[in-house]
Protein backbone atom coordinates (compact mmCIF):
# COMPACT_ATOMS: atom_id res chain seq x y z
CA UNK A 1 0.00 0.00 0.00
CA UNK A 2 2.95 2.14 0.90
CA UNK A 3 5.43 1.64 -2.26
CA UNK A 4 5.62 3.57 -5.22
CA UNK A 5 7.15 1.62 -8.48
CA UNK A 6 9.75 3.46 -10.41
CA UNK A 7 11.03 2.53 -13.83
CA UNK A 8 13.26 2.54 -15.65
CA UNK A 9 15.98 1.77 -13.68
CA UNK A 10 18.03 3.56 -15.94
CA UNK A 11 17.98 5.62 -18.93
CA UNK A 12 20.67 7.00 -21.77
CA UNK A 13 19.11 9.93 -23.81
CA UNK A 14 20.61 11.67 -26.78
CA UNK A 15 20.93 15.82 -26.65
CA UNK A 16 17.78 17.19 -27.75
CA UNK A 17 15.70 13.78 -26.81
CA UNK A 18 12.66 13.44 -24.36
CA UNK A 19 13.32 11.51 -21.26
CA UNK A 20 10.66 9.73 -19.92
CA UNK A 21 10.25 8.17 -16.66
CA UNK A 22 7.57 6.44 -14.56
CA UNK A 23 5.80 5.68 -11.70
CA UNK A 24 2.80 3.74 -10.31
CA UNK A 25 1.67 4.05 -6.73
CA UNK A 26 -1.06 1.62 -4.97
CA UNK A 27 -2.21 3.59 -1.99
CA UNK A 28 -5.32 6.15 -3.54
CA UNK A 29 -4.93 8.62 -0.17
CA UNK A 30 -1.53 9.79 -1.60
CA UNK A 31 -2.46 13.48 -2.48
CA UNK A 32 0.92 14.69 -3.11
CA UNK A 33 3.67 13.44 -6.09
CA UNK A 34 7.06 15.95 -6.48
CA UNK A 35 9.99 14.67 -8.37
CA UNK A 36 13.21 15.18 -7.05
CA UNK A 37 16.76 15.41 -9.16
CA UNK A 38 20.19 14.16 -7.23
CA UNK A 39 23.63 15.14 -8.45
CA UNK A 40 26.15 12.71 -7.09
CA UNK A 41 27.64 14.02 -3.97
CA UNK A 42 24.24 15.93 -3.13
CA UNK A 43 20.74 15.67 -1.46
CA UNK A 44 17.87 15.71 -3.62
CA UNK A 45 16.28 18.91 -4.63
CA UNK A 46 12.44 19.42 -5.43
CA UNK A 47 12.35 19.46 -8.92
CA UNK A 48 8.22 19.59 -9.49
CA UNK A 49 5.56 18.02 -7.92
CA UNK A 50 1.65 17.80 -8.95
CA UNK A 51 -1.25 17.14 -6.91
CA UNK A 52 -4.17 14.48 -8.50
CA UNK A 53 -6.81 17.72 -9.13
CA UNK A 54 -4.22 17.94 -12.19
CA UNK A 55 -3.92 15.89 -15.14
CA UNK A 56 -0.31 18.12 -16.14
CA UNK A 57 1.91 20.39 -14.83
CA UNK A 58 4.05 21.93 -16.93
CA UNK A 59 7.46 24.03 -16.03
CA UNK A 60 10.34 25.31 -18.46
CA UNK A 61 11.50 21.43 -19.88
CA UNK A 62 9.80 19.59 -17.52
CA UNK A 63 6.61 17.81 -17.24
CA UNK A 64 4.19 15.93 -15.04
CA UNK A 65 1.65 13.81 -16.31
CA UNK A 66 -0.63 12.10 -14.14
CA UNK A 67 -2.88 9.35 -14.36
CA UNK A 68 -5.44 8.94 -11.18
CA UNK A 69 -8.07 6.09 -12.64
CA UNK A 70 -4.57 4.28 -13.66
CA UNK A 71 -2.53 5.63 -10.58
CA UNK A 72 0.28 6.54 -12.53
CA UNK A 73 2.49 10.15 -13.28
CA UNK A 74 5.44 10.10 -15.22
CA UNK A 75 8.17 13.14 -15.55
CA UNK A 76 8.75 14.02 -19.32
CA UNK A 77 12.29 16.55 -19.91
CA UNK A 78 11.65 17.80 -22.92
CA UNK A 79 15.34 18.86 -25.21
CA UNK A 80 17.33 17.12 -22.86
CA UNK A 81 20.49 18.35 -21.74
CA UNK A 82 24.10 16.80 -20.94
CA UNK A 83 23.42 19.33 -17.62
CA UNK A 84 20.36 17.05 -17.15
CA UNK A 85 22.12 13.77 -15.97
CA UNK A 86 21.49 13.22 -12.69
CA UNK A 87 19.09 10.43 -10.61
CA UNK A 88 15.47 11.43 -10.79
CA UNK A 89 12.94 9.94 -8.09
CA UNK A 90 9.53 10.19 -7.80
CA UNK A 91 7.67 10.66 -4.47
CA UNK A 92 4.06 10.32 -3.11
CA UNK A 93 3.00 11.47 0.53
CA UNK A 94 -0.47 12.08 2.42
CA UNK A 95 -0.26 15.83 3.64
CA UNK A 96 -1.50 15.30 7.14
CA UNK A 97 0.39 14.74 10.32
CA UNK A 98 3.99 13.32 9.18
CA UNK A 99 4.05 14.86 5.84
CA UNK A 100 6.43 11.99 5.19
CA UNK A 101 7.90 10.87 1.67
CA UNK A 102 7.60 7.40 0.05
CA UNK A 103 10.39 7.05 -2.58
CA UNK A 104 10.63 5.55 -6.10
CA UNK A 105 13.79 3.61 -6.52
CA UNK A 106 15.27 6.23 -8.47
CA UNK A 107 16.04 6.41 -12.45
CA UNK A 108 19.54 7.12 -13.55
CA UNK A 109 19.36 9.49 -16.59
CA UNK A 110 22.55 10.19 -18.62
CA UNK A 111 21.90 12.46 -21.60
CA UNK A 112 24.55 12.40 -24.09
CA UNK A 113 25.99 15.10 -25.88
CA UNK B 1 20.62 31.44 4.66
CA UNK B 2 22.45 28.40 4.37
CA UNK B 3 20.66 25.24 3.50
CA UNK B 4 20.33 22.04 5.62
CA UNK B 5 23.67 21.41 7.20
CA UNK B 6 24.87 17.73 7.90
CA UNK B 7 28.25 16.49 9.48
CA UNK B 8 29.79 14.54 9.15
CA UNK B 9 30.14 14.14 5.46
CA UNK B 10 31.70 10.67 5.93
CA UNK B 11 32.04 8.13 8.87
CA UNK B 12 33.48 4.63 8.56
CA UNK B 13 33.17 2.74 11.66
CA UNK B 14 33.72 -0.64 12.92
CA UNK B 15 31.23 -2.91 13.40
CA UNK B 16 29.85 -3.00 16.94
CA UNK B 17 30.58 0.78 17.65
CA UNK B 18 28.15 3.65 17.72
CA UNK B 19 27.67 6.90 15.80
CA UNK B 20 26.45 9.60 15.80
CA UNK B 21 25.25 11.79 12.48
CA UNK B 22 24.10 15.51 13.15
CA UNK B 23 21.62 17.62 10.99
CA UNK B 24 21.47 21.18 11.13
CA UNK B 25 18.07 22.45 9.49
CA UNK B 26 17.26 26.29 7.97
CA UNK B 27 16.74 28.00 10.06
CA UNK B 28 12.49 28.93 10.97
CA UNK B 29 12.06 25.30 9.98
CA UNK B 30 9.94 23.66 12.62
CA UNK B 31 9.65 20.08 10.49
CA UNK B 32 12.52 17.31 10.15
CA UNK B 33 12.88 14.31 8.79
CA UNK B 34 15.64 11.68 8.35
CA UNK B 35 15.84 9.73 5.73
CA UNK B 36 18.39 6.10 4.62
CA UNK B 37 19.95 5.80 0.96
CA UNK B 38 21.22 2.34 0.05
CA UNK B 39 22.86 1.66 -2.67
CA UNK B 40 21.16 1.35 -5.71
CA UNK B 41 17.65 1.65 -3.32
CA UNK B 42 15.19 4.83 -3.11
CA UNK B 43 15.20 6.88 -0.14
CA UNK B 44 13.68 5.38 3.06
CA UNK B 45 11.64 7.03 5.70
CA UNK B 46 13.28 6.91 9.28
CA UNK B 47 11.70 9.30 11.56
CA UNK B 48 9.89 12.80 11.69
CA UNK B 49 9.68 15.81 14.43
CA UNK B 50 7.53 18.78 13.97
CA UNK B 51 8.14 21.43 16.98
CA UNK B 52 7.31 19.82 20.02
CA UNK B 53 4.82 17.35 19.02
CA UNK B 54 5.91 13.45 19.47
CA UNK B 55 8.27 12.39 16.57
CA UNK B 56 6.94 9.77 14.36
CA UNK B 57 9.46 7.28 14.44
CA UNK B 58 7.49 4.47 12.37
CA UNK B 59 10.40 4.14 9.33
CA UNK B 60 12.85 3.30 12.53
CA UNK B 61 14.81 0.13 11.12
CA UNK B 62 15.41 -1.44 14.58
CA UNK B 63 15.61 -0.24 18.34
CA UNK B 64 19.48 0.09 17.87
CA UNK B 65 18.26 3.80 15.98
CA UNK B 66 17.26 6.55 17.91
CA UNK B 67 17.04 10.17 17.01
CA UNK B 68 16.40 13.69 19.04
CA UNK B 69 16.34 16.92 18.45
CA UNK B 70 17.52 19.34 20.84
CA UNK B 71 15.40 23.16 20.96
CA UNK B 72 13.51 22.29 17.67
CA UNK B 73 17.02 22.94 15.97
CA UNK B 74 19.31 20.64 15.56
CA UNK B 75 18.79 16.48 15.69
CA UNK B 76 21.00 13.73 16.08
CA UNK B 77 20.37 10.08 14.55
CA UNK B 78 22.17 7.81 16.83
CA UNK B 79 22.68 3.98 15.54
CA UNK B 80 24.01 2.02 18.32
CA UNK B 81 26.44 -1.32 17.57
CA UNK B 82 26.16 -0.88 13.79
CA UNK B 83 25.98 -3.43 12.16
CA UNK B 84 27.20 -3.49 8.20
CA UNK B 85 24.05 -3.60 6.54
CA UNK B 86 23.52 0.04 8.47
CA UNK B 87 26.06 1.38 5.60
CA UNK B 88 24.34 3.81 3.54
CA UNK B 89 23.79 7.48 2.18
CA UNK B 90 21.84 9.42 5.74
CA UNK B 91 19.67 11.97 4.73
CA UNK B 92 18.36 14.73 6.25
CA UNK B 93 15.61 17.30 5.04
CA UNK B 94 13.55 20.17 6.59
CA UNK B 95 10.65 21.86 5.79
CA UNK B 96 8.11 24.94 7.03
CA UNK B 97 5.12 23.17 7.72
CA UNK B 98 1.54 24.50 7.18
CA UNK B 99 2.56 24.74 3.65
CA UNK B 100 -0.05 23.13 1.04
CA UNK B 101 3.62 22.55 -0.96
CA UNK B 102 5.52 20.55 1.55
CA UNK B 103 9.03 21.43 0.14
CA UNK B 104 11.50 19.59 1.75
CA UNK B 105 15.03 21.17 1.36
CA UNK B 106 17.93 18.03 1.37
CA UNK B 107 21.30 17.72 3.27
CA UNK B 108 24.01 16.35 1.21
CA UNK B 109 24.04 13.70 3.87
CA UNK B 110 26.17 11.18 5.85
CA UNK B 111 27.76 8.42 4.17
CA UNK B 112 28.26 5.92 6.75
CA UNK B 113 30.53 2.64 6.23
CA UNK B 114 30.16 0.30 8.31
CA UNK B 115 33.51 -2.45 8.16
Amino acid sequence: QQQVKQSPQSLIVQKGGISIINCAYENTAFDYFPWYQQFPGKGPALLIAIRPDVSEKKEGRFTISFNKSAKQFSLHIMDSQPGDSATYFCAASLLGATNKLIFGTGTLLAVQP
Amino acid sequence: GAGVSQSPSNKVTEKGKDVELRCDPISGHTALYWYRQSLGQGLEFLIYFQGNSAPDKSGLPSDRFSAERTGGSVSTLTIQRTQQEDSAVYLCASSIRGLAKNIQYFGAGTRLSVL
